[in-house]
């Protein structure tokens, strides 16, 4: 069975501190791992995929790594508008769980002006 | 312009009582996906389907019920046999090749009276 698990729960930040959120999965063949952003009472956002060990995407303050069990988002001097809850998911390459994701179940991410 | 609509978008249920939740989307996709998201749960996947007239249990089926009569709607029922339906549904979809950047809707927070 596939598991997302992702760390912290809950991550406060001062305006300009930059910090890591942890994704760690187990499948039996990773065919992707996903980052995703949803705001408050929205639905989720697509952010960066990822494929293989050593994989890395940016974009504007974000910069999210691939390693073989984990992946990071790495957030550089954040805004509060960068305040939002971060999900992780990965896609299994094979069997009956390749058309679908699992989620891990979020962190939650408050930038402090 | 394209994208992915849910409604309503409060639910209320009576004791009893199936209600259906309606997903359609305009953006061509054949891939189309039912989450429910309780609080610091992240996204757990109720059924998904990949083309019209098929569709597939995910993590959570019990107590809910789907059809796939269209490539635009994917309505969730969700039926008197779900004892604790109180959450945010998620509707999304994706290319078939893209499992992994799926689009989201707005939500529709169900409520039980």
């Amino acid at each position: 069975e596939d598991q997302v698990t992702q760390s912290p729960e809950a991550l406060r930040l001062q305006e300009g501190e930059s910090s890591s959120l942890n994704c760690s999965y187990t499948v039996s063949g990773l065919r992707g791992l996903f980052w995703y952003r949803q705001d408050p009472g929205k639905g989720p956002e697509f952010l960066f995929t990822l494929y293989s060990a050593g994989e890395e995407k940016e974009k504007e303050r974000l910069k999210a790594t691939l390693t073989k069990k984990e992946s990071f988002l790495h957030i550089t001097a954040p805004k509060p508008e960068d305040s939002a809850t971060y999900l992780c998911a990965v896609q299994d390459a094979g069997g009956t769980s390749y058309g679908k994701l699992t989620f891990g179940q979020g962190t939650i991410l408050t930038v402090h002006p | 312009d394209g994208g992915i609509t849910q409604s309503p978008k409060y639910l209320f249920r009576k004791e009893g009582q199936n209600v259906t939740l309606s997903c359609e989307q305009n953006l061509n996709h054949d891939a189309m996906y039912w989450y429910r998201q309780d609080p610091g749960q992240g996204l757990r996947l109720i059924y998904y389907s990949q083309i019209v007239n098929d569709f597939q249990k995910g993590d959570i089926a019990e107590g809910y019920s789907v059809s796939r009569e269209k490539k635009e709607s994917f309505p969730l029922t969700v039926t008197s046999a779900q004892k604790n339906p109180t959450a945010f549904y998620l509707c999304a979809s994706s290319l078939t090749g893209s499992v992994g950047t799926q689009y989201f809707g707005p939500g529709t927070r169900l409520l039980v009276l």
